[in-house]
C-alpha cells in the first residue's frame, strides 16, 4: 500500500514550452503533496507544498509563477514549469501524506527526470 | 529554520562490514527523523524512521539512534552487502508543516 506514481518518468521539452508533471496517490487519499527538485548528486531540495483545494505555499526562492502547483483532487497534483529552460532541467520528484495515518510520513514517487533543450 | 547536516558524503566498506552515517539538526522542534535510500534514478524509499520520544529504534540489519540533547541522530547498518549501495538521506520534520529537511545525502559503497 501507499504507492505513489508520476508521469511522465522522462520528459524532453525545448526552452520556452511548458511541462507538466502528475503525481497520482494510488491506494490512497492525500491531504498534502510536497514537491521537490534534485538536481545531479545532490540532496532533495522542497519546492512547495500543496494542500488539496488550496493554494500550494512555495519555499523561499521558488518562482510560484514559474513552477505552478495544483492539487484538484485527493489523489492528484500537478506540477507545470512554465517557459521552460534549461536551467529548469533536473529530476523532480513529489511525495504524499496519507490522510489517514501518522501525519509524518511521506510516500515518495519515483520522480520525472525533466531535460529542457 | 531547520538546518541538517549529514557526514561522510561518501562511505566505502567491505561486505560484511556496519557502516554509521550521522546528521545533525539544529531545530529543537525537530521531533521525527526519517532515513531515505535512493537508488541512482529513482525516488527516495523509507528504510527506517524515529520519532523524538525515542532514543534508537532497530529493525533487522538497520538501526537509527537519536540524542536529542545534542541533536543528531545516526543511521546503523551492519553485516552490509553490495545490494546496500545507494545514496543514504536523513531528514527532520516536525509537527505543524510536517515538512522535510534533508541531509546533503552519503553515498555508500560496500565492495564484494
Amino acid at each position: 500500500g501507499a504507492v505513489v506514481s508520476q508521469h511522465p518518468s522522462r520528459v524532453i521539452c525545448k526552452s520556452g514550452t511548458s511541462v507538466k508533471i502528475e503525481c497520482r496517490s494510488l491506494d490512497f487519499q492525500a491531504t498534502t503533496m510536497f514537491w521537490y527538485r534534485q538536481f545531479p548528486k545532490k540532496s532533495l531540495m522542497l519546492m512547495a507544498t500543496s494542500n488539496e483545494g488550496s493554494k500550494a505555499t512555495y519555499e523561499q526562492g521558488v518562482e510560484k509563477d514559474k513552477f505552478l502547483i495544483n492539487h484538484a483532487s485527493l489523489t492528484l497534483s500537478t506540477l507545470t514549469v512554465t517557459s521552460a529552460h534549461p536551467e529548469d532541467s533536473s529530476f523532480y520528484i513529489c511525495s504524499a501524506r496519507h490522510r489517514d495515518t501518522m501525519p509524518y510520513e511521506q510516500y515518495f514517487g519515483p520522480g520525472t527526470r525533466l531535460t529542457v533543450t | 529554520g531547520e538546518n541538517v547536516e549529514q557526514h561522510p558524503s561518501t562511505l566505502s566498506v567491505q561486505e560484511g562490514d556496519s557502516a554509521v552515517i550521522k546528521c545533525t539538526y539544529s531545530d529543537s522542534a525537530s521531533n521525527y527523523f526519517p532515513w531515505y535510500k535512493q537508488e541512482l534514478g529513482k525516488g527516495p524509499q523509507l528504510i527506517i524512521d524515529i520519532r523524538s520520544n525515542v532514543g534508537e529504534k532497530k529493525d533487522q540489519r538497520i538501526a537509527v539512534t537519536l540524542n536529542k540533547t545534542a541533536k543528531h541522530f545516526s543511521l546503523h547498518i551492519t553485516e552490509t552487502q553490495p545490494e546496500d549501495s545507494a545514496v543514504y538521506f536523513c531528514a527532520a520534520s516536525w509537527s505543524g508543516t510536517y515538512k522535510y529537511i534533508f541531509g546533503t545525502g552519503t553515498r555508500l559503497k560496500v565492495l564484494a
